[in-house]
């Protein structure tokens, strides 16, 4: 199957700077992108849509200025957690999808392996 | 706006046992229903199922969709402690993905 990479895979950081995190698909290209946070013991929330070359679509009560999101490439999107708090402490994983318009192709993540922020 | 609910929410059982772990959904221009096994890291891709009544199966593994009551179903055989993990199923509408909660599976020898 496709791989994703995240980097870093665990991060601390003091509150108020910012975290870069990278996703990068290493054999295939990702048309989309995607941004997801996970709490302890919940579900996957997705946080925004990114298709490479355009803007990121978030979802309803993501701040886009605080989560900004860059996909300059076919291989690469960047998550940004700008003037991160302690209330931004939680598990960020990317996935992305090739291209293709078949069910298949449209349908299926593949996961990167998460990165652990904490934000003292 | 889409919905997906799994059940149980927690589940232990002892090796050997056979599970069902159950998921409706209710999402906006269906697509696909796809099951996701996380352990420590991120979700690992198990199934994707687009019609109905069609059973995948993938080792002790098999899942099947019914889009008329738009369920599904993922069954574990054989249960092994290293079945231990959150389910999630997620329903791909036109645009995403929208995810259970997920079902914690614990094995104990």
């Amino acid at each position: 199957g496709a791989v994703v990479s995240q980097h870093p895979s665990w991060v601390i950081c003091k509150s108020g700077t910012s975290v870069k995190i990278e996703c990068r698909s290493l054999d295939f290209q990702a048309t989309t992108m995607f941004w997801y946070r996970q709490f302890p013991k919940q579900s996957l929330m997705l946080m925004a849509t990114s298709n490479e070359g355009s803007k990121a679509t978030y979802e309803q009560g993501v701040e886009k200025d605080k989560f900004l999101i860059n996909h300059a490439s076919l291989t690469l999107s960047t998550l940004t957690v700008t003037s991160a708090h302690p209330e931004d402490s939680s598990f960020y994983i990317c996935s992305a999808r090739g291209g293709g318009t078949s069910v298949s192709a449209y349908n299926e993540q593949f996961f990167g392996p998460g990165t652990r922020l904490t934000v003292l | 706006e889409d919905k997906v609910v799994q059940s149980p929410l927690s589940l232990v059982v002892h090796e050997g046992d056979t599970v069902t772990l159950n998921c409706s959904y209710e999402v906006t221009n269906f697509r696909s229903l796809l099951w996701y096994k996380q352990e420590k890291k991120a979700p690992t891709f198990l199934f994707m199922l687009t019609s109905s009544g069609i059973e995948k199966k993938s080792g002790r593994l098999s899942s099947i969709l019914d889009k008329k009551e738009l369920f599904s179903i993922l069954n574990i055989t054989a249960t092994q402690t290293g079945d231990s993990a959150v389910y999630l199923c997620g329903g791909a509408g036109s645009y995403q993905l929208t995810f259970g909660k997920g079902t914690k599976l614990s094995v104990i020898p």
